[in-house]
């Protein structure tokens, strides 16, 4: 069966350190993978996508990683803020344009 | 850019009742519009697709006579709950995509409460 994971249910970091999240899918092929941020209440917001031509893809403090071989992608935000405390969502798009999530990561950041 | 709003943002409502809820595009067309739904702590659950003009495709499961959506316009679908009960409570959000759009852009969500 397919299957999205994200490493774990909460990261708990201090301010100005990385966080580091992870995705691992089954039995996918997708064409993007996509990470959003959902805060309390709210729906998605997208913050990158990156194709599986792609390797690396970063956008001011994230960096997004692609292994279509590993079946993974990996999602840093460095120098991490507390107003960087979200859920992040990774996200699956496949051919027939559905996107499929992963449960999320909840990222909070002391200060 | 792309931004999706949805009306209204909560809604309580009796068992038995219909409830309507709509989802827009602001500044740009959208040629297709999800609708998920997301319980707590669970990821976003995709229950129909809908192109403009035509009947929305449902996923496995969602029933189409409960879930009635109508995308009527290319800036506006519509997603009527018919008859809710308490199991219909839940956080639904819609998106909408574009030509010209790398990916979908999300509305920013309904809270629906079935008394």
């Amino acid at each position: 069966s397919q299957k999205i994971e994200q490493n774990s249910e909460a990261l708990n970091i201090q301010e100005g350190k990385t966080a580091t999240l992870t995705c691992n899918y089954t039995n996918y092929s997708p064409a993007y993978l996509q990470w959003y941020r959902q805060d309390p209440g709210r729906g998605p917001v997208f913050l990158l996508l990156i194709r599986e031509n792609e390797k690396e893809k970063r956008k001011e403090r994230l960096k997004v990683t692609f292994d279509t071989t590993l079946k993974q992608s990996l999602f840093h935000i460095t120098a991490s803020q507390p107003a960087d405390s979200a859920t992040y969502l990774c996200a699956l798009l496949s051919n027939d344009y559905k996107l499929s999530f992963g449960a999320g990561t909840t990222v909070t950041v002391r200060a | 850019g792309a931004v999706v709003s949805q009306h209204p943002s909560r809604v309580i409502c009796k068992s038995g009742t219909s409830v309507k809820i709509e989802c827009r595009s602001l500044d740009f067309q959208a040629t297709t519009m999800f609708w998920y739904r997301q319980f707590p702590k669970q990821s976003l659950m995709l229950m129909a697709t809908s192109n403009e003009g035509s009947k929305a495709t449902y996923e496995q499961g969602v029933e189409k006579d409960k879930f009635l959506i109508n995308h009527a316009s290319l800036t506006l679908s519509t997603l009527t709950v018919a008859s809710a009960h308490p199991e219909d409570s839940s956080f639904y959000i819609c998106s909408a995509q574009g030509t010209g759009l790398e990916t979908q852009y999300f509305g920013p969500g309904t809270r629906l409460l079935v008394l």
